[in-house]
């Protein structure tokens, strides 16, 4: 089983600064992760996954977030935040063992809220 | 919404009444899924379907029956709605053989009285 903790339950920040949101997992296999975003009424977007390979993945939007398996964690970052970027994020995670047929555990998610 | 239609968009239920949420792809994929969503809970797998006519369980199974008579199609039924069955329901379909990114409907919200 795996479980995903989002630290932040808000983000507020300011127009054109950086942002961190903070995702940590816990598995006891080899997973793989996720990011999506939800605008208001709206459903959920994929922003980036890891899988494989790099460690720095890149999504749309301008966000990119980075895997460290030793600290089990999948931080999101983007270094100069938009109004437009105000919305919910959440981090999932699934085994990639595809026995679980991919099943996402997600985390309880961050809103981030840009201010101008 | 990658081709994942859901109906209704909104739905509104008193105590005891029953009612299915459909959900349908145009993308010939084999996995689909149900979640709920509530504040601060993020969204919790109620089913999952692999492929045709097969159907198991998720987190949150208890008081929804679903059904996939076809590879487009999966429902979702309250037998007996409850207030604690207010939510915004999503459905998902997954690309892919060996991965593994799901692709999310626009949800329907559902209030029970």
């Amino acid at each position: 089983a795996q479980s995903v903790t989002q630290l932040d339950s808000q983000v507020p920040v300011f127009e054109e600064a950086p942002v961190e949101l903070r995702c940590n997992y816990s598995s006891s296999v080899s997973v793989y992760l996720f990011w999506y975003v939800q605008y208001p009424n709206q459903g959920l977007q994929l922003l980036l996954k890891y899988l494989s390979g790099s460690t720095l993945v890149k999504g749309i939007n301008g966000f990119e977030a980075e895997f460290n398996k030793s600290q089990t964690s999948f931080h999101l970052r983007k270094p100069s935040v938009h109004i437009s970027d105000t919305a919910e994020y959440f981090c999932a995670v699934t085994s990639n063992s595809g026995g679980s047929n991919y099943k996402l555990t997600f985390g309880k998610g961050t809103l981030l809220t840009v201010n101008p | 919404n990658a081709g994942v239609t859901q109906t209704p968009k909104f739905q509104v239920l008193k105590t005891g009444q029953s009612m299915t949420l459909q959900c349908a792809q145009d993308m010939n994929h084999n996995s689909m899924y149900w979640y709920r969503q509530d504040p601060g809970m993020g969204l919790r797998l109620i089913y999952y379907s692999a492929s045709e006519g097969t159907t198991d369980k998720g987190e949150v199974p208890n008081g929804y029956n679903v059904s996939r008579l076809n590879k487009r199609e999966f429902s979702l039924r309250l037998e007996s709605a409850a207030p604690s069955q207010t939510s915004v329901y999503f459905c998902a379909i997954r690309q892919g053989v060996s991965a593994d990114t799901q692709y999310f409907g626009p949800g329907t919200r559902l209030t029970v009285l």
